[in-house]
């Protein structure tokens, strides 16, 4: 059981080049998330989703698009980035059948933009 | 606006017991939850507090006061494998998370 698989694991990108970040589950969770995390704060939610087919603004979208055209899949572009999204990037997907809804998170995507 | 505030790092000897404290503010409250992330790895869940009191876990116990706004994760017989940062998080009236910046705790032998 692979849980929340996220590639590439490292990128390093030149400003306005585009990516996409990958994320795979296979729990079968309906609801997956993006965020992004910088030192010295919490992580903060870039999109997230609640099902397939549907996408959301979380707290810093601005600079990235999400599609979730399969439920098990939750990709995270880039069109245009910009050294401000140096970041490392996690992934999680929700257990909504546990009464905690914990988060499962993928390893991380760390990615520098020069 | 909403907010969470933790210790930014904390130093604590092999064996020995540990507190750390959150406090939040947030839009409604939902649940209180606890993270340990390793250096460059993925937070991983440790508890999860909605009404108040004690939850223990083994050595972890974490306690959650909704009237004050605090919570916190207490960690026995500290072992060197505990170094770590731990994310406090609070759900919000939208079953949002708000995220703190997480405590770095780091274990002495």
């Amino acid at each position: 059981n692979a849980g929340v698989t996220q590639t590439p694991k490292f990128r390093v990108l030149k400003t306005g080049q585009s990516m996409t970040l990958l994320c795979a589950q296979d729990m079968n969770h309906e609801y997956m998330y993006w965020y992004r995390q910088d030192p010295g704060m919490g992580l903060r939610l870039i999109h997230y989703s609640v099902g397939e087919g549907t996408t959301a603004k979380g707290e810093v979208p601005d600079g990235y698009n999400v599609s979730r055209l399969k439920k098990q899949n939750f990709l995270l572009g880039l069109e245009s980035a910009a050294p401000s999204q140096t970041s490392v990037y996690f992934c999680a997907s929700q257990d909504l059948l546990s009464g905690a809804n914990v988060l499962t998170f993928g390893a991380g995507s760390r990615l520098t933009v020069l | 606006g909403q907010n969470i505030d933790q210790p930014t790092e904390m130093t604590a000897t092999e064996g020995a017991i540990v507190q750390i404290n959150c406090t939040y503010q947030t839009s409604g409250f939902n649940g209180l939850f606890w993270y340990q992330q390793h250096a460059g790895e993925a937070p991983t869940f440790l508890s999860y507090n909605v009404l108040d009191g004690l939850e223990e876990k083994g050595r972890f116990s974490s306690f959650l006061s909704r009237s004050k706004g605090y919570s916190y994760l207490l960690l026995k017989e500290l072992q060197m494998k505990d170094s770590a940062s731990y994310l406090c998080a609070a759900k919000d009236s939208n079953y949002q998370l708000i995220w703190g910046a997480g405590t770095k705790l780091i274990i002495k032998p």
